[in-house]
């Protein structure tokens, strides 16, 4: 069953660096994922698809401080010079043969 | 930029139907697999389902509580994608989204409040 794991909640002071985790499931550790940030009372934003080489290519005016990398079934989000406008729900996607699975989604908090 | 303009949606009393459509631009829409998600207030993002482009066969994928109720279409020459939603229930009051990744770039409709109640 494909099944995309996230942690509930995460913080990190402004400036600061902070990693999201997203884990995929076994048998599907080499799926690529997506990654979107949804910001307080807005729709989500579209941040980058990440491959399972590292490799990713992000949405038109993300960031800079915003990148990804891989590892086995783990795909990363990191953000770093974190601001206050970082602070969101950071959710994980990706597909598998006739579905599309969410992550639970990551409460970032900016101290 | 990709974008995505949604209209529709609206209150409706259970067992009633409703559509929602999604204009896309900023990206060749004939290539694009897009998808509906659709969110509960104060919950995370549930995928509803999918439709491929024409080249991939152009089928469609739903999830299980919506299957059989919801059917998803797509008219590539107005770049507009459907969501036709048939014998709603309370439980499927929901924010409801369109979204597509395009060979890397990608993109959100604004969202349309669903809301089912009599």
């Amino acid at each position: 069953q494909l099944v995309l794991t996230q942690s509930t909640s995460v913080s990190a002071s402004l400036g600061a660096s902070v990693r999201l985790t997203c884990t995929l499931s076994s048998g599907h550790i080499n799926n690529a994922i997506a990654w979107h940030q949804q910001q307080p009372q807005k729709g989500p934003r579209y941040l980058m698809k990440l491959n399972s080489d590292g490799s990713y290519i992000k949405g038109d005016g993300i960031p800079d401080r915003f990148s990804g990398s891989s590892s086995g079934p783990e795909r990363y989000l990191t953000i770093s010079s974190l601001q206050s406008e970082d602070e969101a729900d950071y959710y994980c996607q990706t597909w598998g043969t006739g579905i599309v699975v969410f992550g639970g989604g990551t409460k970032l908090t900016v101290l | 930029e990709v974008q995505l303009v949604q209209s529709g949606g609206g209150l409706v009393k259970p067992g009633g139907s409703l559509r929602l459509s999604c204009v896309g631009s900023g990206f060749i829409f004939t290539n694009a697999w897009m998808s509906w998600v659709r969110q509960a207030p104060g919950k995370g993002l549930e995928w509803v389902g999918r439709i491929k482009s024409r080249s991939d066969g152009g089928t469609t994928d739903y999830a299980a509580p919506v299957k059989g109720r919801f059917t998803i279409s797509r008219d590539d020459s107005k770049t507009t994608l459907y969501l036709q939603m048939n014998s709603l229930k309370t439980e499927d009051t929901a924010d409801y989204y369109c979204v597509t990744i395009v060979s890397g770039r990608g993109g959100w409709g604004q969202g349309i409040p669903v809301t089912v109640s009599s």
